[in-house]
């Protein structure tokens, strides 16, 4: 059974910081990552996407990596800013379910940008 | 473009009654899940339909039922509710399951006492 785990589970850092938000998982057959946002009350809003061939994805300030063969993919904010506070989460869709059959959820990175 | 919409956002149930959450989209996409978020334990696939006409089990599938008669729409059933089924229930969907990303919806609290 897949299990997708986050580190840390909470990070309170000063606005402007650059910061690396971890992701592992025991299973290294999946079909994709996604990494999303979700602000207290609300859904969740996808950030990125890496497809299992790829490395990494970027848009913005973020940056996504992924290594397939140990398991890990982080999660890059550059500059911070207060905006940015909210729980990440990261989930990988199974190879053998082609993407489709849903995803496996971590438990989130609470992250707190002071200002 | 509303996306994906969940009905109703807020629901008060007692132990044993039943209810139906709503998802709507109105993306045109073939696939959709219903996942619960709880405290401590992240979010878990309770089912999925990769297509009008079709449904199938996720990880806790336990207690809850689900139609996909119509391709915009995704409905899940409670059919007797009880407290361990308190939880946020969001609904999202894809194009194309694995190779684009998935939109969520707003979120249904449920609380059953």
């Amino acid at each position: 059974k897949q299990e997708v785990t986050q580190i840390p589970a909470a990070l309170s850092v000063p606005e402007g910081e650059n910061l690396v938000l971890n992701c592992s998982f025991t299973d290294s057959a999946i079909y994709n990552l996604q990494w999303f946002r979700q602000d207290p009350g609300k859904g969740l809003t996808s950030l990125l996407l890496i497809q299992s061939s790829q490395r990494e994805q970027t848009s913005g300030r973020l940056n996504a990596s992924l290594d397939k063969s140990s398991g890990r993919s982080t999660l890059y904010i550059a500059a911070s800013q207060p905006g940015d506070s909210a729980t990440y989460l990261c989930a990988v869709g199974r190879t053998s379910g082609g993407g489709a059959d849903g995803l496996t959820f971590g438990k989130g990175t609470h992250l707190i940008i002071q200002p | 473009n509303a996306g994906v919409t969940q009905t109703p956002k807020f629901r008060v149930l007692k132990t044993g009654q039943s209810m139906t959450l709503l998802c709507a989209q109105d993306m045109n996409h073939e696939y959709m899940y219903w996942y619960r978020q709880d405290p401590g334990m992240g979010l878990r696939l309770i089912h999925y339909s990769v297509g009008e006409g079709t449904t199938a089990k996720g990880e806790v599938p336990d207690g809850y039922n689900v139609s996909r008669l119509k391709k915009q729409n995704f409905l899940l059933g409670l059919e007797s509710a009880a407290p361990s089924q308190t939880s946020v229930y969001f609904c999202a969907s894809s194009y194309t399951g694995g190779l684009t990303e998935a939109f969520f919806g707003q979120g249904t609290r449920l609380t059953v006492v």
